[in-house]
């Protein structure tokens, strides 16, 4: 099975800062994919990102959000403008023969 | 009409029974279909795909049916560390890979 690694696994950010938020595929991956997860809600797709551009978002992907590939292996997620409602857990995920594998995380906390 | 529709329990059974789980989803013309597994506050874990002729792995026993736009898994002999929420998870469109999840449901299994 595929490992994804994300950091930090818990983020506390005061409300309007920015936050980075970091994946890295431990193997080569082309397919990138940010979901979140509000506490006691279903998870929900965020963005898709192959070959270093978007390829899908949701609604929810606002100009608030933005993500890149910097280095060739970290993929990040950032929002520029934090509000109470990002509060979330947010699940970096790679595709592998069309089944898709999580990392474990970040738990962010806007306060 | 959800995307995709699950009953979210909780489901209390004793260990060594059979449980059965059903999911609905609103759109025909979904092609991939998953369940997945979530512990407390943790990332989903890919359980198993459905295909159209049915799979199994082990206990685990998922089916799908087209024509009722329904998938249901099943789970036999119940171990304590089935406790979890299952996911139900579809890949709605042909020239998409994100997933959409279905609230999940939760099964506590006791001694």
């Amino acid at each position: 099975e595929p490992e994804v690694t994300q950091t930090p696994s818990h983020q506390v950010t005061q409300m309007g800062q920015e936050v980075i938020l970091r994946c890295v595929p431990i193997s080569n991956h082309l397919y990138f994919y940010w979901y979140r997860q509000i506490l006691g809600q279903k998870v929900e797709f965020l963005v898709s990102f192959y070959n270093n551009e978007i390829s899908e978002k949701s609604e929810i992907f606002d100009d608030q959000f933005s993500v890149e590939r910097p280095d060739g292996s970290n993929f990040t997620l950032k929002i520029r403008s934090t509000k109470l409602e990002d509060s979330a857990m947010y699940f970096c995920a790679i595709n592998d023969m069309e089944e898709a594998f999580f990392g474990q995380g970040t738990r962010l906390t806007v306060v | 009409r959800k995307e995709v529709e699950q009953d979210p329990g909780p489901f209390n059974v004793p260990e060594g029974a059979t449980v059965a789980f059903n999911c609905t989803y609103s759109n025909s013309a979904s092609q991939s279909f998953f369940w997945y597994r979530q512990d407390c506050r943790k990332e989903p874990k890919l359980l198993m795909s459905v295909y159209s002729s049915g799979n199994e792995d082990g206990r685990f026993t998922a089916q799908l049916n087209r024509a009722s736009q329904y998938i249901s898994l099943l789970i036999r002999d119940s171990k304590l560390s089935d406790s979890a929420t299952y996911l139900c998870v579809v890949n709605p469109l042909y020239n998409t890979d994100k997933l959409i999840f279905g609230t999940g449901t939760r099964l506590q299994v006791f001694p």
